[in-house]
């Protein structure tokens, strides 16, 4: 079985502070890794994945993740918000293992940055 | 290159209608996805298809629900006789390459029930 948590329904940052976006994973083998942003009345938009490699992977938008393994965590970050970073965002992870392609998504993390 | 497109974007049906949403992926793409999102709520999966094989229907809710993909490009997705609680979004999905790629998302269509 594989799923995902997201622990904080909001978070409120500055503009210009840097942000974090939490997100914790449950997985039997090895896990594939994935952010997505929403904005109002829009679908999801991919920002980062972790296939393997690196612990630390850079997307879209300035935006980074770091996998860590033994906390099995995998953390959305920018070092400076941006009003226009506000949304909402979704972990999402998959066994490797499984043999399934299905993804299993979180509940979403409402992002709002404050001017 | 075109996105995912999804029609209608809005739908409003009287319970016990019957809906079909449409979904356009990225031309190429072998692998579609379908999911519903309830508000407040990540997208639950429903159904996969790998090109025009439904490979996974576990996440369709009740057998009102209905997916097809005859020529491995367009799918629909039918609702028969629509109840309250199928009031969500639809959202459409493709990859070229389902095991290791990226899921491009269409910007989905709105059902409510009435």
């Amino acid at each position: 079985a594989q799923s995902v948590a997201q622990p904080e329904d909001q978070v409120n940052v500055a503009e210009g502070n840097p942000l974090t976006v939490k997100c914790t994973y449950s997985v039997s083998g090895n896990p594939y890794l994935f952010w997505y942003v929403q904005y109002p009345n829009r679908g999801l938009q991919f920002l980062l994945k972790y296939i393997t490699g690196d612990n630390l992977v850079k997307g879209s938008y300035g935006f980074e993740a770091e996998f860590n393994k033994s906390q099995t965590s995998f953390h959305l970050k920018k070092p400076s918000a941006l009003v226009s970073d506000s949304a909402l965002y979704f972990c999402a992870v998959r066994d490797k293992s499984g043999g399934s392609y299905i993804p299993t998504f979180g509940r979403g993390t409402s992002l709002i940055v404050h001017p | 290159g075109a996105g995912v497109s999804q029609s209608p974007r809005y739908k409003v049906a009287k319970r016990g209608q019957d809906v079909a949403l449409r979904c356009d992926p990225i031309s190429g793409h072998v692998s579609l996805f379908w999911y519903q999102q309830a508000l407040g709520q990540g997208p639950e999966f429903l159904t996969y298809f790998q090109n025009e094989a439904q490979l996974d229907k576990s996440g369709l809710p009740s057998d009102r629900f209905f997916a097809e993909r005859p020529e491995g490009s367009v799918s629909t997705l039918k609702i028969q006789r629509t109840q309250q609680e199928d009031s969500a979004v639809y959202l459409c999905a493709s990859s070229s390459d389902p095991s290791t790629d990226t899921q491009y998302f269409g910007p989905g269509t709105r059902l409510t029930v009435l």
